[in-house]
């Protein structure tokens, strides 16, 4: 599975959109991009996942670039139940493990 | 509602003994998973799953067993406990190819 880089931290204002990069340069062609986010003490939660075009559900979007070597996932009005730690994990089509990066920790402020 | 427990919450044992954690779930999937948490390394996978009778070890698999009888559980066991296996468990949950991994709520894990 290839890598990812995301930043350790970020902050953001309680309403605001919160946008979350992640670097996937070595991504191949067959390999999913999945976004979980993980609040304190808790098991991490799904939030959404793509190939090639954006997605959007009820929790949030996700922009993967055309060449798809980076994402973003956006949260468009974040609250303060969404600090949380967000991991960005590339997968290959057909494999079932996750292999967890170290994440960003996102704080949002009020 | 289908859901994913794990038995006990928290753990207390000492080094030497063995150790068996439950993962129990109801939505009938067929892939489940064990990770730890540990500061400083996110997740890491010990064990997995692919259906009854299949197991494979997972990056940090020392230490630790699995075994599959039924769809519904997957046990962890440490066979005799060590103290770097302090740590918080997940254990997760897929129905198939390309979906997401439902987890559980953890266990703490403390061996003195």
């Amino acid at each position: 599975d290839a890598k990812t880089t995301q930043p350790p931290s970020m902050d953001c204002a309680e309403g605001r959109a919160a946008n979350l990069p992640c670097n996937h340069s070595t991504i191949s062609g067959n390999e999913y991009v999945y976004w979980y986010r993980q609040i304190h003490s808790q098991g991490p939660q799904y939030i959404i996942h793509g190939l090639k075009n954006n997605e959007t559900n009820e929790m949030a979007s996700l922009i993967i670039t055309e060449d798809r070597k980076s994402s973003t996932l956006i949260l468009p009005h974040a609250t303060l139940r969404d600090t949380a730690v967000y991991y960005c994990i590339v997968r290959a089509q057909g494999a079932q493990k996750l292999v967890f990066g170290q994440g960003t920790r996102l704080t949002i402020n009020p | 509602d289908a859901e994913i427990t794990q038995s006990p919450r928290h753990k207390i044992t000492e080094t030497g003994r063995q150790v068996t954690l439950a993962c129990h779930q109801t939505w009938n999937h067929n892939n489940m998973f064990w990770y730890r948490q540990d500061l400083g390394h996110g997740l890491r996978l010990i064990h997995y799953s692919y259906g009854v009778q299949d197991t494979n070890k997972g990056e940090v698999s020392d230490g630790y067993s699995v075994s599959r009888s039924n769809t519904e559980d997957l046990p962890l066991t440490l066979e005799s406990a060590a103290s770097s296996q302090t740590s918080v468990y997940f254990c997760a949950s897929s129905p198939d190819y390309y979906n997401e991994q439902f987890f559980g709520p953890g266990t703490r894990l403390t061996v003195l």
